[in-house]
């Protein structure tokens, strides 16, 4: 699966846009983002994923770039209880089913 | 919402004792999985099943080994626990099949061995 690098920590004051960046430039044809997040002692919670274009659901939007070599997850409105660390993950179909290699992720503070 | 468990929630323990660590998922997934996470550290994975009577082991080395006889039940062991298995355990499962369906977590069992 391709390496993603995300930003060590983030601030966002509550009720605005949270926009957490990741890169992946050696993402190959067949392999999606995914993105997770963990909120604190918790185990983690699946967000959005996306292979080409934009997704967006209920808790999050996905913008990846047209080269795929980075993508952005958008919180529209960040609440206090967002306040976790969010991991970028890239991975392909595979036999083996669902493997997902986390990193260290971004943690988010979203602030009063 | 998820309906995936693990038990206990925390567990202290002595070192040299045998622990189990459950496990259950009522959603009929055949992949389950095992991660351990040390705290503000990353999750590794440290095995994995793909339905009944089949194991692997993660990409972390771990002394623990798992089972898996039935679906919905992915119990995790440490024969001589010792202090350097204190950790967080997570336990999550995922759809059978090629398809790239979420994986959902468990809440953890907080692990401390002394």
């Amino acid at each position: 699966d391709a390496k993603t690098t995300q930003p060590t920590s983030m601030d966002c004051a509550e009720g605005r846009a949270a926009n957490l960046p990741c890169n992946h430039s050696t993402i190959s044809g067949n392999e999606y983002v995914y993105w997770y997040r963990q909120i604190h002692s918790q185990g983690p919670q699946y967000i959005i994923h996306g292979l080409k274009n934009n997704e967006t659901n209920e808790m999050a939007s996905l913008i990846i770039t047209e080269d795929r070599k980075s993508s952005t997850l958008i919180l529209p409105h960040a609440t206090l209880r967002d306040t976790a660390v969010y991991y970028c993950i890239v991975r392909g179909l595979t036999h083996a089913g669902n493997m997902l290699t986390f990193g260290g992720g971004t943690r988010l503070m979203v602030k009063p | 919402e998820a309906d995936i468990y693990q038990t206990p929630r925390y567990l202290v323990i002595g070192t040299g004792k045998k622990i189990t660590l459950e496990c259950s998922q009522t959603m009929g997934h055949d992949k389950m999985y095992w991660y351990q996470q040390d705290p503000g550290m990353e999750l590794h994975l440290i095995h994995y099943s793909y339905g009944v009577n089949s194991t692997e082991k993660g990409d972390l080395s771990s002394e623990s080994t798992v089972s898996r006889i039935r679906t919905e039940h992915f119990p995790l062991t440490l024969e001589s626990a010792r202090p350097s298995h204190t950790s967080q355990y997570l336990c999550a499962s995922s759809e059978s099949g090629r398809g790239l369906g979420e994986q959902y977590f468990g809440p953890g069992t907080r692990l401390t061995v002394t």
